[in-house]
């Protein structure tokens, strides 16, 4: 079965330093991977997303995501950490059985400190 | 592309009463899924339309949950005899033949 781990519940980071979210995928195919965003009382924004063709994907808000397939990892990253990029951030892997559905991981709250 | 939108944002009721929630996806969409996210969770899955087919449902759903998407548009998720462990945020999104699903806004159900 398809599955994301996301490690780490919690990061915390000062303004202007590196983002770095962790995310490990388990597939027994090529994966298609997603990084999505989500601010309080709010839906998910897709912020990038791998489909087999670049290893590293550029997203929006300055975010990017390499994919690594003898790490099994697709770490979301970001040169220098904004106030607003304060939020919860969830990976997730699209299970291609039939039809679509994501399998997401457990979410990392990001927390940006001045 | 007006987006996703989802009625109403936000729905308290009473434990047993039934609540229905109203989907509107990315207008030439012919995808349309239902996710929930319960508080420290990442969504879940739920059930998929295809037009006006529902096609795949999770074990989640129980018999009391039932989704309907008349004429492949909108799509309607009714929750029958509500119980506290129903309080969720209701994620629903939609896609056309990509891989791609874009998310509306949620409903947060509350069930007192």
């Amino acid at each position: 079965a398809q599955s994301v781990t996301q490690l780490g519940s919690h990061v915390s980071v000062s303004e202007g330093a590196l983002v770095l979210l962790r995310c490990n995928y388990s597939s027994s195919v090529p994966p298609y991977l997603f990084w999505y965003v989500q601010y309080p009382n709010q839906g998910l924004q897709l912020l990038l997303k791998y489909t087999s063709a670049a290893t590293l994907v550029k997203g929006i808000n300055g975010f990017e995501a390499e994919f690594k397939k003898s790490e099994t990892s697709f770490h979301l990253t970001k040169p220098s950490a904004h106030m607003s990029d304060a939020a919860e951030y969830f990976c997730a892997v699209l299970v291609l059985t039939g039809f679509q559905k994501l399998v997401f991981g457990t979410g990392t709250r990001l927390l940006v400190s001045p | 592309d007006t987006g996703v939108s989802q009625d109403p944002r936000h729905k308290i009721t009473k434990r047993g009463q039934n609540v229905t929630f109203r989907c509107d996806p990315i207008s030439e969409h012919n995808r349309l899924y239902w996710y929930r996210q319960t508080l420290g969770q990442g969504p879940e899955f739920l059930t998929y339309f295809q037009n006006e087919a529902q096609l795949e449902k999770s074990r989640l759903l129980s018999d009391r949950f039932s989704a309907e998407r008349p004429k492949g548009s909108f799509s309607t998720l009714e929750i029958q005899r509500t119980e506290q462990g129903d309080s969720a945020m209701y994620l629903c999104a939609s896609s056309q033949r990509t891989d791609t699903q874009y998310f509306g806004p949620g409903t947060r159900l509350t069930v007192l």
